[in-house]
Order: C-alpha cells, then sequence, then structure tokens
C-alpha cells in the first residue's frame, strides 16, 4: 500500500479564494483524522471520520472549514473563504480501530494563504 | 497551561549519546502516545503505552500513571535520529481524540 496520500503538497492561494485539501486513505482503514499543525499550536485534532460517519467534529475552527469523506477512499478539507490565519500544515491520517492501533499519516499539505 | 507539557523544547546531542525527552500530562488519561515528525514533515507512530515500558530497537517509552509522566530514551543516538519528538494524550473518554505536546526538537551531530 501506497500510505496515506494527500494532495496537493503545496497550496498558495490568495485571501477569500476557496481551498481544498485532499485525502486518500490506506485501504481498509475505518478511521480517518485531520489534523493541523502551526508553530504556536502544534498539531490540533480538526474532524474525524469512523466508516465515513463524522464523530467529532468539535475541533473545526469556524463554519468555514468543512470536511466530507463521501467514501471510504477519499476525504476532502474545505476552507472557504480562505484567512491568512489558516496558513499551516494540515494532515491526514487514517487508522484502524481508532488511534488505539498507532494511526498513519500523511506527508501533509502545507497551506499559505496569502 | 498546556494539558500536554514536554521538556526539553530544543535538544542537541553527539552521536552515540543517551538521550530522554520528558513529558508530564495534567489530564486523565487512556494511553499516551510517542510520534516522531522527520524534517521533511512526515510523522510517524512511535509506541502508544498505557503502563510500564516498551522497546523498539533503540528506542524506549516508558510511563508512571501515579506521577502523569512519560519518558523517551533514545540510546546510542545517531544523526538519523534528529527530528520532532512529539507526545500525545488520549482521554479515557474518547481514545481516538489526542491532545499533543508542542514537540521536542532533536538534533544529533556526527
Amino acid at each position: 500500500d501506497a500510505g496515506v496520500i494527500q494532495s496537493p503538497r503545496h497550496e498558495v492561494t490568495e485571501m477569500g479564494q476557496e481551498v481544498t485539501l485532499r485525502c486518500k486513505p490506506i485501504s481498509g482503514h475505518d478511521y480517518l483524522f485531520w489534523y493541523r499543525q502551526t508553530m504556536m499550536r502544534g498539531l490540533e485534532l480538526l474532524i474525524y471520520f469512523n466508516n465515513n460517519v463524522p464523530i467529532d467534529d468539535s475541533g473545526m475552527p469556524e463554519d468555514r472549514f468543512s470536511a466530507k469523506m463521501p467514501n471510504a477512499s477519499f476525504s476532502t478539507l474545505k476552507i472557504q473563504p480562505s484567512e491568512p490565519r489558516d496558513s499551516a500544515v494540515y494532515f491526514c491520517a487514517s487508522s484502524s480501530w481508532g488511534h488505539g492501533n498507532g494511526a498513519f499519516f500523511g506527508q501533509g499539505t502545507r497551506l499559505t494563504v496569502v | 497551561k498546556n494539558e500536554v507539557e514536554q521538556s526539553p523544547q530544543n535538544l542537541t546531542a553527539q552521536e552515540g549519546e543517551f538521550i530522554t525527552i520528558n513529558c508530564s500530562y495534567s489530564v486523565g488519561i487512556s494511553a499516551l502516545h510517542w510520534l516522531q515528525q522527520h524534517p521533511g514533515g512526515g510523522i510517524v507512530s512511535l509506541f502508544m503505552l498505557s503502563s510500564g515500558k516498551k522497546k523498539h530497537g533503540r528506542l524506549i517509552a516508558t510511563i508512571n500513571i501515579q506521577e502523569k509522566h512519560s519518558s523517551l530514551h533514545i540510546t546510542a543516538s545517531h544523526p538519523r535520529d534528529s527530528a520532532v519528538y512529539i507526545c500525545a494524550v488520549s482521554s479515557p473518554y474518547n481514545t481516538d481524540k489526542l491532545i499533543f505536546g508542542t514537540g521536542t526538537r532533536l538534533q544529533v551531530f556526527p
């Protein structure tokens, strides 16, 4: 398996634009996590899914953020409209049995909003 | 005050040295995780432990539940160990939600 695949690896966009980050989890994993990493706050959980269903989105900062998982092999994190403070590295991770069995992280998407 | 504190924030060592990174937490937990983030950004899960000690190669992780403290040790350190090491804890009420420390940046020089 190629591991968790995120795209794009880097994204630069202007303030106010819509940004869509994509994630393909490891086949067979039933948990998918979206994290954000910044220098100031470190890693933070944004939302996670179990069997394609959002379980906890309490970490999603604002209504500008939304996440979907239409099927077991694909998830998106959308920011609309984007703001400079959204600049961060966004990680997707997948696992079987939640974090109780360890999780596998993607390489991350570095988002810069100018 | 952060719920998960790591020390030191930065650490430099010479190749071959024994390294210890500490993690203290202030909440009840079901498990503690150690992760490694390489300079390229990739994150790897190293350990998950809820008691005692675990060993994998040159890495050893220990946890003291009563003292709410964990340590990650690296024996015979090598430049390829240079990375950020992140401690995270999961709640007894939701084992899938992790609370992260801010990480310890380790640099090992040859």
